[in-house]
C-alpha cells in the first residue's frame, strides 16, 4: 500500500527560527512532491513543488527531495507566527492522477 | 477568475438523509478530483473525474457514495443516507490535464455535519 508518513506533531519553534518539516514516502516510481499549507478550518494550499534530487528554493521556504531515500523535507526559515499550520506532503501516485497525502505536521511558532 | 468553486461550504444532515456537494472546476478545467479530510486526519483521495467519465474511484467507498460530472455544470459528490461517520470536510480540486504533476488548486470546501 503507497503510504506517505510524516510526524504529527505539534512541532513548536521560536519566531525567528528554522522549522524542519519531513516526509517520507513508500512508492517508488511517485516522481512529483508537494508541500500544502492549511490553516484551521481552511482549505490546503499549494506552497512548495520539487521534482528532482536536491534543493528548491522560493522565499523563506526551501524543499530538499532525496529519491534515493524516499525523502522529502521543508525548511522554512525566519519562522513566523503566521506560519503557524499544519503542513501537508503530497506525492504523485496512480501515474501522476492523483495524491496520495501524509497526515500533516502541525506546526506552531511561538512569538 | 473564480477559482475552484464549491457549495455548500457548510452542509447539516440528519442520519439517513441525502448529501449534496457541488464543484465548480477552474475555468477551461476538464479534470476534477475529490478528496475526503476526516476530523485531525490527512485528506484521502476518493474519485477523479473528467466531463462525463469516472476515470478512477479506487478511494471512494462501495456503498452510498456516488460521484458525476456531467457534460454541463458542476461536478456532484452524493452521499446517500449519511451516517455520523461521514462528518468530514470535502475538497474538490480541478487541474487543465490528466497529470497532477504540476499540483492543483483546491476549493474551498464543504464541511458536512451529520446529526
Amino acid at each position: 500500500q503507497k503510504e506517505v508518513e510524516q510526524n504529527s506533531g505539534p512541532l513548536s519553534v521560536p519566531e525567528g527560527a528554522i522549522a524542519s518539516l519531513n516526509c517520507t514516502y513508500s512508492d517508488r516510481v511517485s516522481q512529483s512532491f508537494f508541500w500544502y499549507r492549511q490553516y484551521s478550518g481552511k482549505s490546503p494550499e499549494l506552497i512548495m513543488s520539487i521534482y528532482s534530487n536536491g534543493d528548491k528554493e522560493d522565499g523563506r521556504f526551501t524543499a530538499q527531495l532525496n529519491k534515493a531515500s524516499q525523502y522529502v523535507s521543508l525548511l522554512i526559515r525566519d519562522s513566523q507566527p503566521s506560519d503557524s499550520a499544519t503542513y501537508l506532503c503530497a506525492v504523485t501516485s496512480n501515474y501522476g492522477q492523483n495524491f496520495v497525502f501524509g497526515p500533516g505536521t502541525r506546526l506552531s511558532v511561538l512569538p | 477568475n473564480a477559482g475552484v468553486m464549491q457549495n455548500p461550504r457548510h452542509l447539516v444532515r440528519r442520519r439517513g438523509q441525502e448529501a449534496r456537494l457541488r464543484c465548480s472546476p477552474m475555468k477551461g478545467h476538464s479534470h476534477v478530483y475529490w478528496y475526503r479530510q476526516l476530523p485531525e486526519e490527512g485528506l484521502k483521495f476518493m474519485v477523479y473525474l473528467q466531463k462525463e467519465n469516472i476515470i478512477d474511484e479506487s478511494g471512494m467507498p462501495k456503498e452510498r457514495f456516488s460521484a458525476e460530472f456531467p457534460k454541463e455544470g458542476p461536478s456532484i459528490l452524493r452521499i446517500q443516507q449519511v451516517v455520523r461517520g461521514d462528518s468530514a470536510a470535502y475538497f474538490c480540486a480541478s487541474s487543465p490535464t490528466q497529470e497532477a504533476d504540476y499540483g492543483y488548486t483546491f476549493g474551498s470546501g464543504t464541511r458536512l455535519t451529520v446529526v
